[in-house]
């Protein structure tokens, strides 16, 4: 079975600093992505950063870096200079074309920037 | 840039009744997604269809069809409501070609209350 998880139900983090929103994975693909989103209060989904698993350099993003431990099967994500806009929950997702280009997500890490 | 429509954006239905949740992308993508996001679940995988012609169930179907008119547009139907289908509705597409897997692109939600 496919899966990602994300330990952190709940994250707080002082403005200005850097915060790390854990995410494992597992799957016995070869090729496979990884992405994170956010979802800000107002709902919408929005596309952060993405890790393809044959990249050997990890992916970067403006703020956003995907920290990628291909041995250990995570990505986490690394947010650096919080700034109080970050407050949201932040989705792990795994791609895999095999199953019909089907993504699979976490349960979300609410994270809260406080000033 | 419109990306991905979800109509309509809000909906209260009571139980028994039928309803068709409309979605459609203008990004030429070929996989195009319902999900359902209740509170403390993440997203959920209703049905998805990997390209045109084509649809599958997700990890949670039952009380659901859906219909791929054409590239653009995905078809959400309620057949009975239930009040447990009571949930935020998302569409999504990704593209699929060769090489990078690709995000998905989601709209902006269909909040449903069944009665």
């Amino acid at each position: 079975a496919q899966k990602i998880t994300q330990t952190q139900p709940g994250m707080f983090v002082q403005e200005k600093e850097a915060v790390t929103l854990d995410c494992t994975y597992d799957t016995s693909d070869q090729s496979y992505g990884l992405f994170w989103y956010k979802q800000p209060s107002s709902g919408e989904m929005i596309f952060l950063i993405y890790q393809g698993s044959y990249d050997e350099q990890n992916a970067t993003e403006g703020r956003y870096s995907l920290n990628f431990q291909k041995a250990r099967k995570s990505a986490n994500l690394v947010i650096s200079a919080s700034q109080l806009g970050d407050s949201a929950m932040y989705f792990c997702a795994m791609n895999r074309w095999h199953t019909g280009n089907q993504f699979y997500f976490g349960t979300g890490t609410s994270l809260t920037v406080i000033p | 840039n419109a990306g991905v429509t979800q109509t309509p954006k809000f909906q209260v239905l009571k139980t028994g009744q039928s309803m068709t949740l409309q979605c459609a992308q203008d990004m030429n993508h070929n996989s195009m997604y319902w999900y359902r996001q209740d509170p403390g679940m993440g997203l959920r995988l209703i049905y998805y269809s990997a390209s045109e012609g084509t649809t599958d169930k997700g990890e949670v179907p039952n009380g659901y069809n859906v219909s791929r008119l054409n590239k653009r547009e995905f078809s959400l139907r309620l057949e009975s409501a239930a009040p447990s289908q009571t949930s935020v509705y998302f569409c999504a597409s990704s593209g699929l070609g060769t090489g990078a897997h690709q995000p998905q692109h989601f709209g902006d939600g269909t909040r449903l209350s069944i009665l």
